[in-house]
């Protein structure tokens, strides 16, 4: 079974703190993604990773970073946590755009900044 | 469980009715779609998905109409049951990208 596997499910944070969030698939995708989602607005991309070292901001890029050292796993930073960061944040992975196949979507970790 | 969608439009259907749900997607170059489903406290589940270079799709209980003309999407659920209750989103992806867009979601809620 195909697995896309975020490493925390609940996550409590202070302001101010550098917060990582570590997403892993299993199934030598090429492409990862990192969304947030909130109430009402959707899913919004925040950056995704066609390749390892490889990244595009997203629509959202803004108060974050990622890393991408290995082709498995694609890391979501908040260099400087802030309120405004509380969502849920799912992590997906996807073969190459020419294949036009689903992206699969890990559980969400859902970030609370206090 | 988890909330994820707290002000989203809501369909709310009979069990064994069929369901529509719409989607307006916004780039014309778009030449892929998606519709996934959301159950609470889980990601995203693929549904069915559609190319622009058709305009109809169907799956199991599920059918993915697409007018490109109009710019809309739309996802018909044959004899809905209760385990359809969910969040639904529509995906687009831009031509040539690697990334989905989402819409906002629209809510089901099926009733005994």
């Amino acid at each position: 079974d195909v697995k896309v596997t975020q490493s925390s499910r609940y996550l409590v944070k202070r302001t101010g703190e550098k917060v990582f969030l570590e997403c892993v698939q299993d199934m030598d995708h090429e492409n990862m993604f990192w969304y947030r989602q909130d109430p009402g607005l959707g899913l919004r991309l925040i950056y995704f990773s066609y390749d390892v070292k490889m990244k595009e901001k997203g629509d959202i890029p803004e108060g974050y970073s990622v890393s991408r050292e290995k082709k498995e796993r694609f890391s979501l930073i908040l260099e400087s946590a802030s309120t405004n960061q509380t969502s849920m944040y799912l992590c997906a992975s996807s073969l190459p755009p020419v294949m036009n196949t689903e992206a699969f979507f890990g559980q969400g970790t859902r970030l609370t900044v206090v | 469980g988890e909330s994820v969608g707290l002000h989203l439009p809501t369909l709310s259907v009979q069990e064994g009715d069929n369901s529509i749900i719409n989607c307006a997607y916004s780039n014309s170059a778009s030449d892929y779609f998606i519709w996934y489903k959301q159950e609470s406290g889980k990601g995203p589940q693929f549904i069915i998905d559609i190319r622009s270079n058709m305009d109809k799709r169907q799956g199991q209980r599920v059918t993915v109409l697409l007018n490109k003309t109009v710019k809309h999407l739309s996802l018909q659920i044959a004899a809905t049951q209760p385990g359809d209750s969910a969040v639904y989103f529509c995906a687009e992806t831009p031509g040539g990208y690697n990334k989905l867009i989402f819409g906002a979601g629209t809510r089901l809620a099926v009733h005994p």
